[in-house]
């Protein structure tokens, strides 16, 4: 199975309102990063968290890390039809090799 | 638009047969990852080249073979296709091999097997 499982699978919002998705992983990590994805296209960074970090703010972007309960959450706040996207979590239990998470579908409806 | 570059975009070919999907790094970058995607299996970790020299493997097929060229940019070799190879296959790239380097993700190929 894989290390990070993201949660939900999938999200309908206004634009206006605030998205929250929730990762959870199995192994200690040394690093957690989200990243987004437009419908089939190539991955884009939004932000790296490391494990002695347990928030990291970048713009909208609020990303806390828990690693008692090895979890994270991304925050998008004041969302836009723009942020409509997957958005994947990944982690580095295996050293430099991500492994992610099954994503969270985003539809943000203007 | 993250700086690295993969071609072809889209490839279209049937079972059995071989394709060459090609990765340029971000300048400056030496390492470079390949990624799969698939709606079965997610984005999976096939393997990472550091400098010419492979550093780590993770899912990778042995009909699958990578390397990394003196001018850094890679190459992933898929042979004896098969349906189940059809995904989206992407490269990243990293200025260092440790933990924590943020990956530069390119647009990907989406490779069709019929």
């Amino acid at each position: 199975s894989q290390q990070g499982e993201e949660d939900p699978q999938a999200l309908s919002i206004q634009e206006g309102e605030n998205a929250t998705m929730n990762c959870s992983y199995k192994t200690s990590i040394n690093n957690l990063q989200w990243y987004r994805q437009n419908s089939g296209r190539g991955l884009v960074h939004l932000i790296l968290i490391r494990s002695n970090e347990r928030e990291k703010h970048s713009g909208r972007l609020r990303v806390t890390l828990d690693t008692s309960k090895k979890s994270s959450s991304l925050l998008i706040t004041a969302s836009r039809a723009a942020d409509t996207a997957s958005y994947f979590c990944a982690t580095d239990a295996q050293g430099n090799k991500l492994t992610f998470g099954g994503g969270t579908r985003v539809l943000v409806k203007p | 638009d993250s700086g690295v570059t993969q071609t072809p975009k889209h490839l279209i070919t049937a079972t059995g047969q071989r394709v060459t999907l090609r990765c340029s790094p971000r300048s400056g970058d030496l390492s470079v990852y390949w990624y799969q995607q698939s709606l079965d299996q997610g984005l999976q970790f096939l393997i990472q080249y550091y400098n010419g020299e492979e550093r780590a493997k993770g899912n990778i097929l042995e009909r699958f073979s990578a390397q990394q060229f003196p001018d850094l940019h890679s190459e992933l070799n898929l042979s004896s296709l098969e349906l189940g190879d059809s995904a989206l296959y992407f490269c990243a790239s990293s200025v260092g091999w440790g933990i924590g380097d943020e990956q530069f993700f390119g647009p990907g190929t989406r490779l069709t097997v019929l």
